[in-house]
């Protein structure tokens, strides 16, 4: 079965740094591997996905992802961080069902922005 | 108005009772999905449908049943809640053309209290 893992369920940045929110993955195939946010009550929007070809995934918002197969990494980052930024992150990489794939969720990483 | 709805939005019982949670999309989409999201632990897939005749238990499927009354709607049901049910609850949605490329698009989450 495929897994994510997260590194660091809480993540503080100032305004202006960069955002690097760390995500390991396991996978036995060719994984597709997504970012997802969660601002403050509401459900998820994705922000970016990797399937094939080019390793580095812009996304929404400033946000750009590098698949690295041999570090098995597929970390996100930010180069200067809003404070609208703030808000929880998830990593997530599809399973193969039944009939097709779903997606497995890492735990979280939740990124808060001081001024 | 949203692509993907539910109801309630919020909802506290008691233990024992009876309870579902409904969802409807108005994306055309066949698939649909339900996960539930705790504090720490991320989100986690209940069941998931990929048509109408279709259903799967996902990781967490103990203690829920579920109903794909049409390819829009995908309820939720717990037939006796218990307190370690308490959770935010979300349904989600993608399309099966793309396979495991899809975006799953989110409802805006069902916050459950179990008395």
């Amino acid at each position: 079965a495929q897994s994510v893992t997260q590194l660091g369920s809480h993540v503080s940045v100032s305004e202006g740094a960069l955002v690097l929110l760390r995500c390991n993955y396991s996978s036995s195939v060719p994984p597709y591997l997504f970012w997802y946010v969660q601002y403050p009550n509401q459900g998820l929007q994705l922000l970016l996905k990797y399937t094939t070809g080019a390793t580095l995934v812009k996304g929404i918002n400033g946000f750009e992802a590098e698949f690295k197969k041999s570090e098995t990494s597929f970390h996100l980052t930010k180069p200067s961080a809003h404070m609208s930024d703030a808000a929880e992150y998830f990593c997530a990489v599809t399973e193969k069902g039944n009939s097709g794939y779903a997606l497995n969720f890492g735990k979280g990483t939740s990124l808060l922005v001081t001024p | 108005d949203a692509d993907v709805t539910q109801t309630p939005r919020n909802r506290i019982t008691k233990t024992g009772k009876r309870i579902m949670l409904e969802c409807s999309q108005t994306k055309g989409h066949d698939r649909m999905y339900w996960y539930r999201q705790d504090p720490g632990l991320g989100l986690r897939l209940i069941y998931y449908s990929f048509d109408v005749k279709d259903i799967n238990k996902g990781e967490i499927s103990d203690g829920y049943s579920v109903s794909r009354q049409a390819q829009a709607k995908f309820s939720l049901s717990l037939e006796s809640a218990i307190p370690n049910q308490t959770a935010l609850y979300f349904c989600a949605t993608s399309d099966i053309l793309a396979g495991g490329l899809d975006e799953q698009f989110f409802g805006p989450g069902t916050r459950l209290t179990v008395l």
